[in-house]
């Protein structure tokens, strides 16, 4: 089943202290993204990946970091979170073409800093 | 500023009727629009979707519908299902740039299905 997975679902942290969001798929894309969904505001881009070692910043980036080793990983790093951190993650992918491919999306995750 | 506008944060249809929803963007780099459906805890999902040289695009009870000289697009559900309820995203791309370099979000719209 073509899926992209997101571990954990739930996270409640600390201000400070650094967390890995995991982010998968397996259909093989070349474009990864994550974006972050908060009230009022919808669906803001993190950052993107188009391809193995190729990343860039997406609306959102500040306070984030991203690593592709991996076609099927995408994780997302926040060395030090911070409360206004605090929202719904979600990671996608999608074949390398002009744009005109939908996104799949992962289930989210939530996350909270303290 | 917000580039994809969606300005109803909700909206209340009865069952069975036309349910529209709307959506406006400001960037005329955008030539690839997409709708996305949420249901709570889980994931967004694809919908539909229509290409800027395209005015109507059809898909069994949904058909989006593209104005480019008013920079509008709409969603049209017919008819509505209470399955329907869920959280509407507008999504916008610049293909031109020859790649997949991510969608613009409208902030959504959550559409009631009554009975």
């Amino acid at each position: 089943e073509a899926q992209v997975t997101q571990n954990p679902r739930y996270l409640i942290t600390v201000t400070g202290k650094k967390l890995t969001v995991t982010c998968s798929q397996n259909m093989n894309h070349e474009y990864m993204s994550w974006y972050r969904q908060d009230p009022g505001l919808g669906l803001r881009q993190i950052y993107y990946s188009m391809n193995v070692e190729v990343t860039d910043k997406g609306d959102v980036p500040e306070g984030y970091k991203v690593s592709r080793k991996e076609k099927r990983n995408f994780p997302l790093i926040l060395e030090s979170p911070s409360p206004n951190q605090t929202s719904l993650y979600f990671c996608a992918s999608t074949t390398y073409h002009s744009g005109s491919d939908t996104q799949y999306f992962g289930p989210g995750t939530r996350l909270t800093v303290l | 500023d917000q580039q994809v506008k969606q300005n109803s944060p909700s909206l209340s249809v009865q069952e069975g009727r036309i349910s529209i929803l709307n959506c406006d963007y400001t960037n005329s780099m955008f030539d690839y629009f997409l709708w996305y459906k949420k249901y709570p805890a889980e994931g967004p999902t694809f919908l539909i979707s229509i290409s800027s040289i395209k005015d109507k695009n059809e898909d069994g009870r949904f058909t989006v519908f593209l104005n480019k000289s008013a920079k509008h697009l709409s969603l049209h559900i017919v008819p509505s299902q209470p399955g329907d309820s869920a959280v509407y995203f507008c999504a916008a791309s610049a293909s031109s740039g020859g790649g997949a370099d991510g969608l613009t979000f409208g902030k959504g719209t959550h559409l009631i299905i009554q009975p």
